[in-house]
């Protein structure tokens, strides 16, 4: 199946600082990418849907000043996670749907946030 | 929007029996239902699909059935291995847009 990328796979950063997440699709292009935020021993909720060339879309009570997207390529939605708090520790799951397979969508490995 | 309930949120097997876990959607236009096996620390990954024009599908030791009518989808597991043991989720998903159910801890007793 295809591939889909996160870096880094864990981050840890102090209260306050900004952190980067890239997210790729490896061996499809995808002008659409989700991001999703999972929670210890919950579920994945979708937080926003990324778009090439255009603005991302956030779901609600999802604060879009706070959680920055870029879709800069069609491979590439980065997630920037601004002035970071301990709250805003979590694991944060992209995925992107391969065009060969309708809604099939494939996701990335997850990156590990942890906020000090 | 779409709900998807899934239960139950934690099953326990020994090994070589079967897992059925269940499904409910609320949207009828959903239209793609897949089910996804996670492991500690890492991303989702699919494991079946079916799609709303069929009732049943099967690969190998997994097999997932649904029933449009009713808004009922299920996974089940024959001949459980301990590496089964993960969570998994169901989702209901239409125009790429996937809502989760909660998970279901699935543990295999050697």
């Amino acid at each position: 199946g295809a591939v889909v990328s996160q870096h880094p796979s864990w981050v840890i950063c102090k209260s306050g600082t900004s952190v980067k997440i890239e997210c790729r699709s490896l061996d499809f292009q995808a002008t659409t990418m989700f991001w999703y935020r999972q929670f210890p021993k919950q579920s994945l909720m979708l937080m926003a849907t990324s778009n090439e060339g255009s603005k991302a879309t956030y779901e609600q009570g999802v604060e879009k000043d706070k959680f920055l997207i870029n879709h800069a390529s069609l491979t590439l939605s980065t997630l920037t996670v601004t002035s970071a708090h301990p709250e805003d520790s979590s694991f944060y799951i992209c995925s992107a749907p391969w065009n060969g397979g309708a809604n099939e969508q494939f996701f990335g490995p997850g990156t590990r946030l942890t906020v000090l | 929007g779409e709900n998807v309930e899934q239960h139950p949120s934690t099953l326990s097997v020994q090994e070589g029996d079967s897992a059925v876990i269940k499904c409910t959607y609320s949207d009828s236009a959903s239209n793609y239902f897949p089910w996804y096996k996670q492991e500690l620390g890492k991303g989702p990954q699919l494991i079946i699909d079916i799609r709303s024009n069929v009732g049943e599908k099967k690969d190998q030791r997994i097999a997932v059935t649904l029933n449009k009518t009713a808004k009922h989808f299920s996974l089940h597991i024959t001949e459980t291995q301990p590496e089964d043991s993960a969570v998994y989720f169901c989702a209901a998903s239409l125009a790429q847009k996937v809502t989760f159910g909660i998970g279901t801890k699935l543990q295999v007793i050697p």
